[in-house]
């Protein structure tokens, strides 16, 4: 089945910018999808089709996708970004939606 | 605005069988115009797609699964549901619904229900 690899956790300053990659068998061949997750609540998408933003998304939400490797890039990070973000695909081949491993996003 | 609840038991014994409804308000399960999800998040864990269903009655589900799973709609309810069966400690979860948006084989899930933990014990 289709693997995507993310890293653990990414600690950024307010202000700064926050880049969280996904890596997967030649990604950049499919649609990825991007979700925040806060504590104990729902998921909410932040970004679809590989750079699409959902109407009410900041546009400091950005996300780019090539080769083995999707990212999904916070600009000027707030303290109210600080959550669980998880990348999405649907794996054709065997019609499946596969979710990333998770990124703990950090603001110091 | 289109809203999605689960609901359900929050606790089931071992071996037995955990089923939850989906209602949908705001908006008519039956328009055709989405497919409809449930997805679960073990405590501290990440998220992992159980499978979908279509106004048809056609469904997909995850093959891990599959032979213990079972999602069907409702129509005149505006709801759908999930019924596991042969539950273990390993199906605790919290379980979402989630509308199903885009295009075949680019879909993502573009509005989730607020999530219900049920949990597997004696």
């Amino acid at each position: 089945s289709y693997v995507l690899t993310q890293p653990p956790s990414v600690s950024v300053a307010p202000g700064q910018t926050a880049r969280i990659t996904c890596g997967g068998n030649n990604i950049g061949s499919k649609s990825v999808h991007w979700y925040q997750q806060k504590p104990g609540q729902a998921p909410v998408l932040v970004v679809y089709d590989d750079s699409d933003r959902p109407s009410g998304i900041p546009e400091r939400f950005s996300g780019s996708n090539s080769g083995n490797t999707a990212t999904l890039t916070i600009s000027r990070v707030e303290a109210g970004d600080e959550a669980d973000y998880y990348c999405q695909v649907w794996d054709s081949n065997s019609d499946l939606g596969v979710f990333g491993t998770g990124t703990k996003v950090t603001v110091l | 605005q289109v809203q999605l609840q689960e609901s359900g038991p929050g606790l089931v014994k071992p071996s037995q069988t955990l089923s939850l409804t989906c209602t949908v308000s705001g908006g008519s399960i039956s328009s055709g115009d989405y497919y409809w999800s449930w997805i679960r998040q073990p405590p501290g864990k990440g998220l992992e797609w159980i499978g979908y269903i279509y106004y048809s009655g056609s469904t997909y589900y995850n093959p891990s699964l599959q032979s213990r799973l079972t999602i069907s709609l409702d129509a005149s309810k505006n709801q759908f549901s999930l019924k596991l069966t042969s539950v273990t400690a390993a199906d605790t979860a919290v379980y979402y619904c989630a509308r199903v948006g885009g295009t075949r084989s680019y879909w993502y899930f573009d509005l989730w229900g607020r999530g219900t933990l049920v949990t597997v014990s004696s």
